[in-house]
C-alpha cells in the first residue's frame, strides 16, 4: 500500500519565479492538506483540498494556490517566489469522516524548496 | 484549537520508557489529542490519538488525565531510532466551517535517546 508521495524531492528556484509541487495521497484517501515548514520551526498549515475545492486556508498570501484533481492528487503553486519561501513543503492526506470525528493525516516526505 | 505546552527537550536511555508530557489546559470536550513525531528532514509521522480514554497501539501508549487537561505519550522501550521532535496537537474533529482537519504544530519536544 503506497503512502503519500511528493515530487520533486528537491527544487532550486530564483526570486520571482513560479513553482509547482505535486502530491499523490495515500490509497483510499480523498483529502489533501499542504504545510510549509521553515528551518527550525513546526509545520504551518497552508490549505486543504476536498472534492477538488479549497475548503480551509491558513494565513498565507494569494501567491500560494492549489488544485486537486479527480484522482485526489494535488498541486501546490507558488508565484513570484521570495527568499522567505525557502522551506520544506509537506503534503498530508486523510479520509474525510463524518461530522465530529477526527480524521488522521499522513504526511509525505516533503519537497525541499530553495529560493536564491 | 487549544494551545499545548511541551518541554523543549528530554533525554532517555535506550531500552527505557520515554514519557513525554503535554499540557492542554484549555481543551474543550470535542477536541482530540494527537501525537506526531518528525525525524530530521523527514515528514511528520503519525503516532497515536485519543479523545478521553487511554489508547495503545504498536508504537506507543497515550495516557489522558481524567480532566483532559494533560496527557503523556509513552514509548515503552525507546531505541536510538526514536530520537526525534515529538509534537502534541489538540484539534477539533470534523466540525465544518473553519475546522476541517487543520493541524497546528508548536515547537514540540526534542527527544534524544542515548545508548
Amino acid at each position: 500500500d503506497a503512502g503519500v508521495t511528493q515530487s520533486p524531492t528537491h527544487l532550486i528556484k530564483t526570486r520571482g519565479q513560479q513553482v509547482t509541487l505535486r502530491c499523490s495521497p495515500k490509497s483510499g484517501h480523498d483529502t489533501v492538506s499542504w504545510y510549509q515548514q521553515a528551518l527550525g520551526q513546526g509545520p504551518q498549515f497552508i490549505f486543504q483540498y476536498y472534492e477538488e475545492e479549497e475548503r480551509q486556508r491558513g494565513n498565507f498570501p494569494d501567491r500560494f494556490s492549489g488544485h486537486q484533481f479527480p484522482n485526489y492528487s494535488s498541486e501546490l503553486n507558488v508565484n513570484a517566489l521570495l527568499l522567505g519561501d525557502s522551506a520544506l513543503y509537506l503534503c498530508a492526506s486523510s479520509l474525510a469522516l463524518a461530522v465530529w470525528r477526527a480524521d488522521t493525516q499522513y504526511f509525505g516526505p516533503g519537497t525541499r524548496l530553495t529560493v536564491l | 484549537d487549544a494551545k499545548t505546552t511541551q518541554p523543549p527537550s528530554m533525554d532517555c536511555a535506550e531500552g527505557r520508557a520515554a514519557n513525554l508530557p503535554c499540557n492542554h489546559s484549555t481543551i474543550s470536550g470535542n477536541e482530540y489529542v494527537y501525537w506526531y513525531r518528525q525525524i530530521h528532514s523527514q515528514g511528520p509521522q503519525y503516532i497515536i490519538h485519543g479523545l478521553k480514554n487511554n489508547e495503545t497501539n504498536e508504537m506507543a501508549s497515550l495516557i489522558i488525565t481524567e480532566d483532559r487537561k494533560s496527557s503523556t505519550l509513552i514509548l515503552p522501550h525507546a531505541t536510538l531510532r526514536d530520537t526525534a521532535v515529538y509534537y502534541c496537537i489538540v484539534r477539533v474533529g470534523n466540525a465544518g466551517g473553519t475546522s476541517y482537519g487543520k493541524l497546528t504544530f508548536g515547537q514540540g519536544t526534542i527527544l534524544t535517546v542515548h545508548p
